[in-house]
């Protein structure tokens, strides 16, 4: 199984909005609804951010929305804040009770 | 509250073993899977695979069946993993989560360093 592809990077100015990419197959993103997104600052354990492609757990502010088309699942930060600067991960369910992740995108904030 | 605890750090020689604990709380342990997910240094979230907290099933992602053992203690709502034969790429964090179609608490993560 190989791992979904993310840009290694992306960046934005406080207030602007950013969209990073993660892009499988038609046995992972394409044909599943079950993507979820992750925040991980340094030294600190994965943040779940958006499950089933566009759900929001409480408490994750609506600056967060992830989207889908085809294979590539998308998640927009809107409103770019210091603290959204970390490493973000896509994953997927690929069927036969197998998961997979993206490689990771680290975001900056200018 | 959920918690998911982890076991400390550990400093092993190549060759050894390590076994990793993951204590559950906060919910019915054996209505929700664990998964296990490593980080290399620098590097990705990399799936290790699950265990079925009810029946005791695992599935071992591809690359890690054999060095890999999942297990649990439902009496102490506990999950492990166990790495046998240890080479100094499995230098890592290892992390558990627990898993309702998406992996919505995570453990602390547990350092494992193989280093002769």
């Amino acid at each position: 199984q190989s791992a979904l592809t993310q840009p290694p990077s992306a960046s934005g100015s406080p207030g602007q909005s950013v969209t990073i990419s993660c892009t499988g197959t038609s046995s992972d993103v394409g044909g599943h609804n079950y993507v979820s997104w992750y925040q991980q600052h340094p030294g600190k354990a994965p943040k779940l951010l958006i499950y089933e492609v566009t759900k929001r757990p409480s408490g994750v502010p609506d600056r967060f929305s992830g989207s889908k088309s085809g294979n590539t699942a998308s998640l927009t930060v809107s409103g770019l804040q210091a603290e959204d600067e970390a490493d973000y991960y896509c994953n997927s369910y690929a069927g036969n009770l197998i998961w997979v992740f993206g490689g990771g995108t680290k975001l900056t904030v200018l | 509250q959920v918690q998911l605890v982890q076991s400390g750090s550990e400093l092993k020689k190549p060759g050894a073993s390590v076994k990793v604990s993951c204590k559950a709380s906060g919910y019915t342990f054996n209505t929700y899977g664990m998964n296990w997910v490593r980080q290399a240094p620098g590097q990705g979230l990399e799936w290790l695979g699950w265990i079925n907290t009810d029946s005791g099933n695992p599935t071992y992602a591809q690359g890690f069946t054999g060095r890999f053992v999942f297990s649990l203690d439902t009496s102490v709502s506990t999950a492990y993993l166990e790495i046998s034969s240890l080479q100094t790429e499995d230098t890592a964090v290892y992390y558990c989560a627990r898993e309702p179609k998406t992996f919505d608490y995570w453990g602390q993560g547990t350092q494992v360093t193989v280093s002769a």
